[in-house]
């Protein structure tokens, strides 16, 4: 059985600081990892896609990929009150979500 | 816009009742995927096309849950004999890319 887990929050961060998401996941074969925002009543919007260990960045995110951990995580810097949201933690195949973190930012 | 219509939007429909959605993406893509999704949970992957063929169900899928795509552009999801346990967002999703996949706005079903 593939499981992801995340922590459900909420995570309450003040605007402009950094807000940290992790994610740990069950299966060592999974190779890919992704990441989505989803606001209340809307559907999953994909932030990015890692599959190599170590960083990748874009923009204000910065996703981390350790697969001898089994932990992939989502760094977001000088958070906004918009990036108060639901983040969800997928690996392929088919996708297999966590159920998400729910994040604050507060002005 | 993720390339991907869902219609209806929202779905109210009484207990029994049979409801069928519709997935359409805009271009052509092979995998077309449909997901269930309920309060407080992420996305439940139910099915899977590539082109026309159904290659995998979840065992979320249950007999009145039926899927096609019939030719290998736009999808419909039926249920037959809603239960209010069907209550959920059914989103539809595709995959331009290995790395990516995209979702549609969804259908809020609702059965009372």
């Amino acid at each position: 059985q593939k499981e992801v887990e995340q922590n459900s929050g909420p995570l309450s961060v003040p605007e402009g600081a950094i807000a940290s998401l992790n994610c740990t996941y069950s299966d060592r074969g999974s190779q890919s990892f992704f990441w989505y925002r989803q606001y209340s009543g809307k559907s999953p919007e994909l932030i990015m896609s890692i599959y190599s260990n170590g960083d990748k960045e874009d923009g204000r995110f910065t996703a981390q990929l350790n697969k001898a951990s089994q932990y992939v995580s989502l760094l977001i810097r000088d958070s906004q009150p918009s990036d108060s949201a639901t983040y969800l933690c997928a690996l392929r195949p088919a996708l297999i979500f966590g159920k998400g973190t729910k994040l604050s930012v507060k002005p | 816009d993720t390339g991907v219509s869902q219609d209806p939007r929202h779905k109210i429909t009484k207990r029994g009742q049979n409801v069928t959605f519709r997935c359409d993406p805009i271009s052509e893509h092979n995998r077309l995927y449909w997901y269930r999704q309920t309060l407080g949970q992420g996305p439940e992957f139910l099915t899977y096309f590539q082109n026309e063929a159904q290659l995998e169900k979840s065992r979320l899928l249950s007999d009145r849950f039926s899927a096609e795509r019939p030719k290998g552009s736009f999808s419909t999801l039926e249920i037959q004999r809603t239960e209010q346990g069907d209550s959920a967002m059914y989103l539809c999703a595709i995959d331009p890319a290995p790395n990516e996949q995209f979702f549609g706005p969804g259908t809020r079903l609702t059965v009372l």
